[in-house]
């Protein structure tokens, strides 16, 4: 079975970078059937996909419209971990983040502990 | 603003029947499964219907899910107070090519 461990600080501030790294146990970030999301909750704007990275031959990684720009997913296969990037941040990214295991049906079945990320100075 | 709108709130009391609606459009909801999520504070939010209208083992059968066209229905009968919670849609968008959530639903059990 699947299992995420998450890490990464729980303050970052304005304009700096957010950096969270998932580390997974009972498959592989390589995996064919899977793939390795982030996803965010606030109470201001909800549940948030922000991205994914997967792969079928070779990486691929998609990204939520919202944050498109200042965003990067990278897998890690010597560690077999995967990482969220988040760049410029403002206080508006203040939530909590997820790192999300989607199975081959295409539903995220498992979810990390989930990490506070507050954004202030 | 998220492109699978829900309403903000629904409510009603112990033991009767709630519904809470998605609506999207054809390159989302009308072209994909649609699933339904319930997230508690504090917590992961949980796997609740799947395929439109598909129950994961151990939840029960008072959650059920329903798609018709671009709208997506979750319907939770019998309701305890510990249904209260947000519940949110989610599906893929076919056209923007990203994983989608409605902006949530929080049901209140009176």
């Amino acid at each position: 079975q699947v299992q995420l461990q998450q890490s990464g600080p729980g303050l970052v501030k304005p304009s700096q970078t957010l950096s969270l790294t998932c580390a997974i146990s009972g498959d592989s970030v390589s995996s064919k059937n899977a793939a390795w999301n982030w996803i965010r909750q606030s109470p201001s704007r909800g549940l948030e996909w922000l991205g994914r990275t997967y792969y079928r031959s070779k990486w691929h990684t998609d990204y939520a419209i919202s944050v498109k720009s200042r965003i990067t997913i990278n897998p890690d296969t010597s560690k077999n971990q995967f990482s969220l990037q988040l760049n410029s941040v403002t206080p508006e990214d203040t939530a909590v983040y997820y790192c999300v295991y989607y199975d081959s049906s295409g539903y995220p079945t498992k979810w990390g502990q989930g990490t506070l990320v507050t954004v202030s100075s | 603003q998220s492109v699978l709108t829900q309403p903000p709130s629904v409510s009603a009391a112990p033991g009767q029947k709630v519904t809470i609606s998605c609506s999207g459009s054809s390159s989302n909801i009308g072209k994909n499964y649609v699933s339904w999520y319930q997230h508690l504070p504090g917590t992961a939010p949980k796997f609740l219907i799947y395929d439109n209208n598909k129950r994961p083992s151990g939840i029960p059968d008072r959650f059920s899910g329903s798609r018709s066209g671009t709208s997506a229905t979750l319907g939770i009968t019998g309701l305890q107070t510990g249904d209260e919670a947000d519940y949110y849609c989610g599906t893929w968008d076919s056209s923007l090519n990203v994983w989608m959530f409605g902006g949530g639903t929080k049901l209140t059990v009176l």
